[in-house]
């Protein structure tokens, strides 16, 4: 059981450039979540979706989009890196709005 | 605006001791409120969840209870061991959208053998 699918696990960008974090859940969950954390803080809220074709802004969406053609599937889309998206980025999911999350493993950015 | 604090950032405890670790908001118009275990280079795990209804959850050593009214929850961990070293963090759902949470910074928990 793969459970959440973070890729790549590390990245290093140019200032300008762009990529996409990809995230895979094979649990069938209705929700999706992309946080970030930045050293010695708490994770913060980017994007999330409640559904195929549904997504919505979180606390920090500035500079990212989402999309999630697929239930599986909630890539996050960075345009324009910049050093201040420096910061571990996590995946999460689950089953209904309050039940609990599950993380991926994370993918590690640095934008110099 | 919610705010989740935990106090301290730190804690180290020789193996054995139980140990209580401490998680506040300043909102109390919570849906939900979890704990969460992070070991370095990991992503995160959920060890309990407590809804706003609730005021306390168990899973073996573990007990978590959630005062709502003073903008408080606690994580107690009994007879520590030293593979419960890691950063344990709380996250509050608001009441309108359960699952956008607010977290904390974290506790970083150290058991020595």
């Amino acid at each position: 059981n793969a459970g959440v699918t973070q890729t790549p696990k590390f990245r290093i960008l140019k200032i300008g450039q762009s990529m996409t974090l990809q995230c895979a859940q094979d649990m069938n969950h209705n929700y999706m979540y992309w946080y970030r954390q930045d050293p010695g803080m708490g994770l913060k809220l980017i994007y999330y979706s409640v559904g195929a074709g549904i997504t919505d802004k979180g606390e920090v969406p500035n500079g990212y989009n989402v999309s999630r053609s697929t239930t599986e599937d909630f890539p996050l889309r960075l345009e324009l890196a910049a050093p201040s998206q420096t910061s571990v980025y996590f995946c999460a999911s689950s089953r209904d709005y309050n039940e609990k999350l599950f993380f991926g493993s994370g993918t590690q950015l640095s934008v110099l | 605006k919610q705010e989740v604090t935990q106090i301290p950032a730190a804690l180290s405890v020789p193996e054995g001791e139980n140990l209580v670790l401490n998680c506040s908001f300043t909102d109390s118009a919570i849906y939900n409120l979890q704990w969460f275990r992070q070991d370095p280079g990991k992503g995160l795990t959920s060890l309990l969840l407590i809804q706003s209804s609730q005021r306390e959850q168990t899973s073996g050593r573990l007990n978590a209870s959630l005062d709502k009214s003073s903008g408080r929850s606690t994580l107690y961990i009994a007879a520590s061991q030293p593979g419960d070293s890691a950063t344990y963090l709380c996250a509050v759902g608001p009441r309108n959208a359960g699952n956008m949470l607010t977290f904390g910074g974290g506790t970083r928990l150290m058991v020595k053998p």
